[in-house]
Parts: C-alpha cells; sequence; structure tokens
C-alpha cells in the first residue's frame, strides 16, 4: 500500500515564526503536491513537483515556499507565519499527473 | 484552467435510501474524473475514477459513479447508504496537465437514522 505520512497532525505556531511542514512518501512517485483545505473552499493547490528539486506553483502560492531535496520528501514552508494561514494542510503524491493521488492524513495548523 | 462544481454544500439523506451527488467539470478535451471521500479528521481516499473506457465506473462502498460527456457531469451515486458513509465528498478532475487536479468544494453527506 501507498504510504504518504506528514511530520505532524496538529501544530500550533505564533505569528511570524517560520513553519516547516514534512510530507514523506514510499512508492517512488514523481509527483508530489501540497493543498490546503479550508471549509467551504475544498483544496486548493499551493505548489507541486514533478521531480527532485523541481516546483511549480499552483493556484495560491502566495507566503509559501517547498522544498524536494529527495524524491520521498516534499516540505512545505511558510516564511513568515500569519493568522490567515491557519489551514489543514494536505500532501500527496501520484506516480504520473493524470494519476489518482494518493493523501496523507493532514495537519492542522492554528497561528496565533 | 479547469472547474469543478459540486451543487450541493450539504445533502441529508435517511439511512438505506438512495443518494446522488453532483458534480460538473468544465468542458476539456479529455478529462480524469475522480471521487474521494474525507472522514473527519483523515486525509481524502479514493472512491473511484474515470480515466478512460467504460462510462460507467464502480468503485469502494458500493459507489459508482456515471461519465456524461455531453452533459459535463460525473455524478456519483449509491443505491442503499448507510450511516458509516457520512463523510465529505470530492469531485475532482484533472485536464491532462502535469499540475494535478482541481477539487470541487465538497458535499458533505448527512445519513440519518
Amino acid at each position: 500500500d501507498v504510504k504518504v505520512t506528514q511530520s505532524s497532525r496538529y501544530l500550533v505556531k505564533r505569528t511570524g515564526e517560520k513553519v516547516f511542514l514534512e510530507c514523506v512518501q514510499d512508492m517512488d512517485h514523481e509527483n508530489m503536491f501540497w493543498y490546503r483545505q479550508d471549509p467551504g473552499l475544498g483544496l486548493r493547490l499551493i505548489y507541486f513537483s514533478y521531480d527532485v528539486k523541481m516546483k511549480e506553483k499552483g493556484d495560491i502560492p502566495e507566503g509559501y515556499s517547498v522544498s524536494r531535496e529527495k524524491k520521498e520528501r516534499f516540505s512545505l514552508i511558510l516564511e513568515s507565519a500569519s493568522t490567515n494561514q491557519t489551514s489543514m494542510y494536505l500532501c500527496a503524491s501520484s506516480l504520473t499527473p493524470v494519476d489518482e493521488q494518493y493523501f496523507g492524513p493532514g495537519t492542522r495548523l492554528t497561528v496565533t | 484552467a479547469q472547474s469543478v462544481t459540486q451543487l450541493d454544500s450539504q445533502v441529508p439523506v435517511f439511512e438505506e435510501a438512495p443518494v446522488e451527488l453532483r458534480c460538473n467539470y468544465s468542458s476539456s478535451v479529455s478529462v480524469y474524473l475522480f471521487w474521494y471521500v474525507q472522514y473527519p479528521n483523515q486525509g481524502l481516499q479514493l472512491l473511484l475514477k474515470y480515466l478512460s473506457g467504460s462510462t460507467l465506473v464502480k468503485g469502494i462502498n458500493g459507489f459508482e459513479a456515471e461519465f456524461n460527456k455531453s452533459q459535463t457531469s460525473f455524478h456519483l451515486r449509491k443505491p442503499s447508504v448507510h450511516i458509516s458513509d457520512t463523510a465529505e465528498y470530492f469531485c475532482a478532475v484533472n485536464g491532462g496537465g502535469a499540475d494535478g487536479l482541481t477539487f470541487g468544494k465538497g458535499t458533505h453527506l448527512i445519513i440519518q437514522p
């Protein structure tokens, strides 16, 4: 079974802090994605990566950056956390861009 | 860019009744369509997918969906729901690009005893 793990289920940070969210997949997938999920808005794509050291902006990249140094790991970075970044963050991976995506359990981030 | 519309934000249904969750997408030459389910405090789990072939797709937990190209729809159905089907359901589309899936805003299925 494909497994996608995220470093934390719940995280509380203060405004202005630098925040790292880690995602690891164990199926040698080329493609990895970061979404945020907010009530009534569904999932919105923040960044994606189709290869090591490659990254592309999604629909809402402002205030975020990413890092993919190894194929299995995709990190989301909030350079200076703000209260409007309080959200559920979901990581996913897929073998090809059109294949189904496998999701991690999510990280619920609260910025105070 | 692709867009997905889930027409109902909430659908209440009595247990053992049939249900249909509606999904429409913006037109594209080729599309790949997915339905995901999210149980409380969990990630998303794939219910079913349409990549090509038969327009009627069967998934897990007794769900099925029908791809209708002329109506640009991919509605999800189940003939008899169970209390354990209470969850958020997301329709998603990929238009063949490298940027992954575009999701609808979700439909909360509420099963009433």
